[in-house]
């Protein structure tokens, strides 16, 4: 089952530029994550926003959360070229002990 | 430092050969999980444990065995490989199941 998807598919920008991602899920969630997977390696850990907070940062990243649109943004400020990699949303099923994975946005900053 | 470890990173084999590949985490987590990734398709849960000896199938869970006998170990077996088993595979583990989860670096798995 999916439950988070990302928009767009993919996205190339120029280093220094903002890179915004969209992800858009379907049920009540308690939290929402968002995760770096550079090129066949393992996921990597970003950000975890919580159902009943609407904005977290950390470093470069910026993470939103709309629960009444079931969507969440994704904003890396200042691109550099190591930031070139899939990004992922994450979400739960409320009640449910389990992660489930949109397909995910590739990311590629042109030096 | 905190890690999930799977060996082997690369495998080729044949149909119908057993094959096991291994997971283990260092820091105690309780919730583990296997996930095969592949193109179009995104990351899909083959089979996750909430704790030793408790397992249950995810959403892709035909031609796949796991065993939870340890809290750090998490193997995933196929007894049987067919070619529609070639794809890339995590294991990853947390605390709980919606927590922050920590990946392996993958096994990406030819059946021929």
């Amino acid at each position: 089952s999916q439950q988070g998807e990302e928009d767009p598919q993919a996205l190339s920008i120029q280093e220094g530029e903002n890179a915004t991602m969209n992800c858009s899920y379907k049920t009540s969630i308690n939290n929402l994550q968002w995760y770096r997977q550079n090129s066949g390696r393992g996921l990597v850990h970003l950000i975890l926003i919580r159902s009943n907070e609407r904005e977290k940062h950390s470093g470069r990243l910026r993470v939103t959360l709309d629960t009444s649109k079931k969507s969440s943004s994704l904003l890396i400020t200042a691109s550099r070229a190591a930031d070139t990699a899939s990004y992922f949303c994450a979400t739960d099923d409320q009640g449910a002990q389990k992660l489930v994975f949109g397909q995910g946005t590739r990311l590629t900053i042109n030096p | 430092e905190a890690q999930v470890t799977q060996n082997p990173r690369y495998l080729i084999t044949v149909t119908g050969k057993k094959l096991t590949v291994t997971c283990s985490q260092n820091m105690n987590h309780e919730y583990m999980s296997w996930y095969r990734q592949d193109p179009g398709l995104g990351l899909r849960q083959i089979y996750y444990s909430m704790n030793v000896e408790v397992t249950d199938k995810g959403d892709v869970p035909e031609g796949y065995k796991v065993s939870r006998k340890e809290k750090r170990n998490f193997p995933l077996i196929l007894e049987s490989p067919s070619p529609n088993q070639t794809s890339l595979y995590f294991c990853a583990s947390s605390q709980k199941g919606n927590t922050e989860a920590f990946f392996g670096q993958g096994t990406r798995l030819t059946v021929v």
